[in-house]
């Protein structure tokens, strides 16, 4: 049961430079999510999918870009990482809005931007 | 962006004994409200999701109520276990949020022998 996969687990960026996180999810969920987790805060939402080839800005969307080419996959982009893009990233989907569907978590990406 | 708030932050109670705490949410323009545990190194899982006044939810030895006219849920659990060890995130949505869930900080709970 794989469920909602991130990749990479762990990461450390220099200022300046990009990545992009992967999000699978084999559930055939409609919804995808993407979220960080700050030190002292709740779970943030910073871009979210309501199917494939659809994205929608959340709550903290500056510095981040999204896309959703396959229904399974949901990626998020860091086209010049900073220090306060340190944090860790959940994905998430939900076979409904999130408002009433329950919402399955992957387990994270820890990154840290020098 | 909507304020939810949970107390207490942290909580440390004695194996077998019954705890609860509180989610706080704006009792207007209710829509649903989540609970979610969180064990450390682990993903949020989903326990309840409650949309009435006046719900209440159980799931093993975990229940949860629902006061949506004065803007309040708790979250009991019966006889704590270690395994019970975790954070407890509560998230509210309403109409004019759109799609998204707005998640308090979590209490967490610390259950030892």
């Amino acid at each position: 049961n794989a469920g909602v996969t991130q990749t990479p687990k762990f990461r450390v960026l220099k200022t300046g430079q990009s990545m992009t996180l992967l999000c699978a999810q084999d559930m055939n969920h409609e919804y995808m999510y993407w979220y960080r987790q700050d030190p002292g805060m709740g779970l943030r939402l910073i871009h979210y999918s309501v199917g494939e080839g659809t994205t929608a800005k959340g709550e903290v969307p500056d510095g981040y870009n999204v896309s959703r080419l396959k229904k399974q996959n949901f990626l998020l982009g860091l086209e010049s990482a900073a220090p306060s893009q340190t944090s860790v990233y959940f994905c998430a989907s939900s076979s409904g809005p999130q408002v009433l569907y329950i919402q399955y978590f992957g387990a994270g990406t820890r990154l840290s931007v020098l | 962006i909507l304020n939810v708030e949970q107390s207490p932050q942290s909580l440390h109670v004695q194996e077998g004994d019954s705890t609860n705490f509180t989610c706080s949410f704006p009792s207007s323009n209710f829509y649903a409200l989540h609970w979610y545990r969180w064990e450390t190194a682990k993903s949020p899982e989903a326990l309840f999701v409650m949309t009435l006044n006046g719900d209440e939810k159980k799931k093993g030895r975990i229940s949860a109520t629902l006061n949506t006219k004065e803007g309040y849920s708790y979250l009991y659990i019966k006889g704590s276990q270690p395994e019970d060890s975790a954070t407890y995130l509560c998230a509210f949505a309403a109409p004019n949020s759109g799609y998204a869930l707005n998640f308090g900080k979590g209490t967490s709970l610390l259950v030892t022998p």
